[in-house]
């Protein structure tokens, strides 16, 4: 069975701090999605990293595939109160590729 | 543009009911799951689908049975409820291709007492 750990489970920051995020496997995935989730709706994709090394950039929020593609980090500068929900990470495998693991989540709360 | 559709959103069953849940979407995707998610534990696939008549056991399919005679839906039951059942159940879809993202319906809360 595969895992994807996230650290940490809870952050709470004021705004205008950078925070990052982890989600760690000692498996490889083909794929790493980064979902955002707010109260009483479904998780929303926030981004697709398929290469090892990769780095995508949102806005604010930076993304990165480990080399080796067991990990992956989100970090957010100058967090603002509208980022604030739980974010998840997922991965996918070759072969199983509808399938993915997710991630316990990390609880961001940013403070006005 | 209504995406994935779940109903209801709320529902509160004792020990040993059965109910279903329903799940739609009008995007044409192959690819449709359910998922539960419980405090400090992700989402956990329960059943998932490839295409209609086609459904696959996930990670905790226990004490659940799905279908897919269409395309569109993809309901879950709930043969007889407990109280390690209570959670927040979400549908997904996607092209179900590597990598192709999950759409997500808004859940169903669920308690069982």
């Amino acid at each position: 069975t595969q895992l994807l750990e996230q650290s940490p489970q809870f952050l709470s920051i004021q705004e205008g701090e950078n925070l990052t995020v982890y989600c760690n496997s000692s498996s490889v995935f083909s794929s790493l999605q980064w979902y955002r989730q707010e109260p009483g709706e479904g998780p929303v994709l926030l981004v697709t990293v398929v290469t090892g090394g990769e780095v995508k950039k949102l806005k604010r929020l930076t993304f990165q595939f480990g080399d080796a593609r067991k990990d992956s980090s989100l970090h957010i500068t100058a967090a603002q109160p509208g980022d604030t929900g739980l974010y998840l990470c997922a991965g996918g495998s070759t072969g199983s590729a509808r399938q993915l693991t997710f991630g316990s989540g990390t609880q961001l709360t940013v403070l006005p | 543009n209504a995406g994935v559709t779940q109903t209801p959103k709320f529902q509160v069953l004792k020990t040993g009911q059965s109910m279903t849940l329903q799940c739609a979407q009008d995007m044409n995707h192959e690819y449709m799951s359910w998922y539960r998610q419980d405090p400090g534990m992700g989402l956990r696939l329960i059943h998932y689908s490839v295409g209609a008549g086609i459904t696959d056991q996930g990670e905790v399919p226990n004490g659940y049975n799905v279908s897919r005679s269409t395309t569109e839906d993809f309901p879950l039951r709930l043969l007889s409820a407990a109280p390690s059942q209570t959670s927040v159940y979400f549908c997904a879809s996607s092209y179900g291709f590597a990598g192709s993202p999950l759409h997500f319906g808004n859940g169903t809360r669920l308690t069982v007492t």
